[in-house]
């Protein structure tokens, strides 16, 4: 069964700090893996794709990483700032789908300022 | 504005009313898709298009939803005989859809909340 799962499902830091989001997978024949941001009452933003064959993709503060063999995506956030502060999802698509991604629950972030 | 719009952003209505919710892709995208999120979980696929064709419809969860896009650009989401379990934000997304392409960056919607009493 192919599920996502994210852990810690709520996470609050102060601003400056430098955090990780966890993302696992089951089933390691992924096309490819996608990082969202979501803010209340808006529908979601796409942060990082990384292809099946890459280990990491990295925008501005962001640096994704992953590991097929192990199921595993993280999300470093540097330098965190209240503006950080939303849902972030993880998103897999599997080689056998079509264009159905499958998402984890998210992890709900707040940056205290 | 140039992005994905949907219609309305609020829905109540009566269990086992006739809903529609609309959404307006961006313009020239071939590809839309409808998820449907509940609170607290990530969005569930239900449905993708690939021009005015559904190329899966494998996650509606029954045949009381249905999803038209009769000229491969506005899509609508119908649902018969709501029940209370389909209280959910139903989001929308369109990407260029490439032909082959499994990578198209997914441009999301705002989402539509609807609240079945």
């Amino acid at each position: 069964k192919q599920e996502v799962t994210q852990i810690p499902a709520a996470l609050s830091v102060p601003e400056g700090e430098n955090l990780v989001l966890n993302c696992s997978f089951t089933d390691s024949a992924i096309y490819n893996l996608q990082w969202f941001r979501q803010d209340p009452g808006k529908g979601l933003t796409s942060l990082l794709l990384i292809q099946s064959s890459q280990r990491e993709q990295t925008s501005g503060r962001l640096n994704a990483s992953l590991d097929k063999s192990s199921g595993r995506s993280t999300l470093y956030i540097a330098a965190s700032q209240p503006g950080d502060s939303a849902t972030y999802l993880c998103a897999v698509l599997w080689v056998y789908n079509n264009n159905d991604m499958r998402f984890g629950a998210g992890t709900r972030l707040t940056v205290k300022p | 504005g140039a992005g994905v719009s949907q219609t309305p952003s609020n829905k109540v209505t009566e269990k086992g009313k006739y809903v529609e919710l609309r959404c307006d892709p961006i313009s020239g995208h071939t590809a839309l898709y409808w998820y449907r999120q509940s609170l607290g979980q990530g969005p569930e696929f239900l449905i993708y298009f690939q021009g005015t064709g559904a190329a899966d419809d494998s996650g509606l969860p029954n045949d009381r939803f249905f999803a038209v896009r009769p000229e491969g650009s506005v899509s609508t989401l119908k649902i018969q005989r709501t029940e209370r379990g389909d209280s959910a934000v139903y989001l929308c997304a369109s990407s260029l859809g490439l032909a082959g392409s499994k990578t198209d960056t997914q441009y999301f919607g705002p989402g539509t909340r609807l609240t079945v009493l």
